[in-house]
């Protein structure tokens, strides 16, 4: 059974670096493609982006987020990461990792909620 | 970017009722619609995948249809533990984008 965590500062301070990391266990993280999903309180789902883990590695960012955001993966460590920079209190939301098999997430993790404030 | 507009935005059923939902594309995206469900404080599930079929494990009750433009996500005699929000979710277009969910509450 695949299993994903969120990990990472529930507080961080506006203008900085949101960093969260997605630990994959029960299966590799190679071959998929792996997406990042925000959703703020009370609010719909938002896709942030995407990683295709091969030996290079591809990603897709939502252009809403493109200047700021980075997802990478290491392999090694069957983890996941995203970098979001200049954070504002817009960018506050639980922040899911989720297996895409077929287009569909199959797997998610359980979320963690990120609050951007001073 | 492709807009997904879901109806009805609440509905409020008795069990045993059937409940459609549905979800229609701002542009043609095929049959790569996917159907959610998500809980008070919990991850979305994947209901349906390519618009029609079954996710593992998903009861038989729920279903989905259409492709194009129109889908549906039906729920056959509802139960009380379906009491949830539904999201239909398109990845024929990059950026990948979400209706803004339906709120299923039980009578």
């Amino acid at each position: 059974q695949v299993q994903l965590q969120e990990s990472g500062p529930g507080l961080v301070k506006p203008s900085e670096t949101l960093s969260l990391t997605c630990t994959v266990s029960g299966g590799p993280i190679r071959s998929y493609y792996w997406s990042w999903i925000r959703q703020p309180p009370g609010k719909g789902l938002e896709w942030i982006g995407y990683i295709y883990i091969t030996y290079s590695g591809s990603t897709n960012y939502n252009p809403s987020l493109k200047s700021r955001v980075t997802i990478s993966a290491d392999t090694s460590r069957n983890q996941l990461s995203l970098k979001l920079s200049s954070v504002t209190a817009a960018d506050t939301a639980v922040y899911y990792c989720a297996r895409v098999d077929g287009g569909g997430s199959d797997y998610w993790g359980q979320g963690t909620l990120v609050t951007v404030s001073s | 970017e492709i807009v997904l507009t879901q109806s009805p935005d609440f509905q409020s059923v008795t069990p045993k009722e059937k409940v459609t939902i549905t979800c229609r594309a701002s542009q043609n995206i095929g049959t790569s619609l996917y159907w959610y469900q998500q809980k008070p404080d919990q991850s979305p599930r994947l209901l349906i995948k390519y618009a029609s079929q079954s996710f593992s494990g998903v009861p038989s009750r729920f279903s989905g249809s259409g492709s194009g433009t129109d889908f549906t996500l039906t729920i056959n005699s509802l139960e009380a533990e379906d009491a949830a929000t539904y999201y239909c979710h398109q990845s024929s277009s990059l950026p990948q984008t979400f209706g803004q969910g339906t709120k299923v509450e039980i009578k």
